[in-house]
């Protein structure tokens, strides 16, 4: 079975330009969250998104959005780049809500957002 | 604020032996947890959790401890081997919410032979 996909798995920008992330989920799997890892820290949670609704936000500017499509695919949208928005931006999927409890989030490999 | 926090950057320990990752928390609310596991270049790969009503949950060679009152968990490792090397992360939930992880710092972990 497929894990879930991001594309692209690297993308160069230019500070003030916009970016799309893309995110396939697992297949079953109707909750996308999204994280960014910056060098040297843990993964930052940024969304999390069920049946195509905003679920979750973290601490994160109003630069950053997100959607999720019917088929629970997932974008990620940063406007206005800045030279920090540089990092690597996880897409996560997961069995959301489980009766009896949490499930587990399956990462993608990410896609490696360079800010010039 | 770091609410959880993997204070040993790094860890190194010999194939065959035992290594023990740690895992501090702040935020009692938290109860849920998982290790991660990541190689260079690939995204996080979950390997084992437990919710806050255990205190212990082994699969396999790994076994994790969760110390509610020291606010502690530690990941186990027996025996080590060398595909174990990469870099280990702590991570926390609430049960409920929306599925928004909070993690640790990370320890590289170094299997030697």
């Amino acid at each position: 079975d497929a894990g879930v996909t991001q594309s692209p798995t690297h993308l160069i920008k230019t500070r003030g330009q916009q970016v799309t992330l893309r995110c396939s989920p697992i297949s079953g799997h109707k909750s996308v969250s999204w994280y960014q890892q910056v060098l040297g820290q843990g993964p930052q949670f940024i969304f999390q998104y069920y049946e195509k609704e905003e679920r979750g936000r973290g601490n994160f500017p109003d630069r950053f959005s997100a959607r999720q499509f019917p088929n629970y695919s997932s974008e990620l949208n940063v406007n206005a780049l800045l030279l920090g928005d540089s990092a690597l931006y996880l897409c996560a999927s997961s069995l959301f809500p489980v009766m009896g409890g949490n499930q587990p989030q399956h990462f993608g490999d990410g896609t490696r957002l360079s800010i010039l | 604020d770091q609410q959880v926090k993997q204070n040993s950057p790094s860890l190194s320990v010999q194939e065959g032996r035992i290594s023990i990752l740690n895992c501090d928390y702040t935020n009692s609310m938290f109860d849920y947890f998982l290790w991660y596991k990541k190689y260079p270049a690939e995204g996080p790969t979950f390997l084992i959790s437990i919710s806050s009503i255990k205190d212990k949950n082994e699969d396999g060679r790994f076994t994790v401890f969760l110390n509610k009152s020291a606010k502690h968990l530690s990941l186990h490792i027996v025996p080590s081997q060398p595909g174990d090397s990469a870099v280990y992360f702590c991570a926390a939930d609430l049960t409920g919410t929306a599925s928004k992880l909070t993690f640790g710092t990370g320890t590289r972990l170094q299997v030697t032979l």
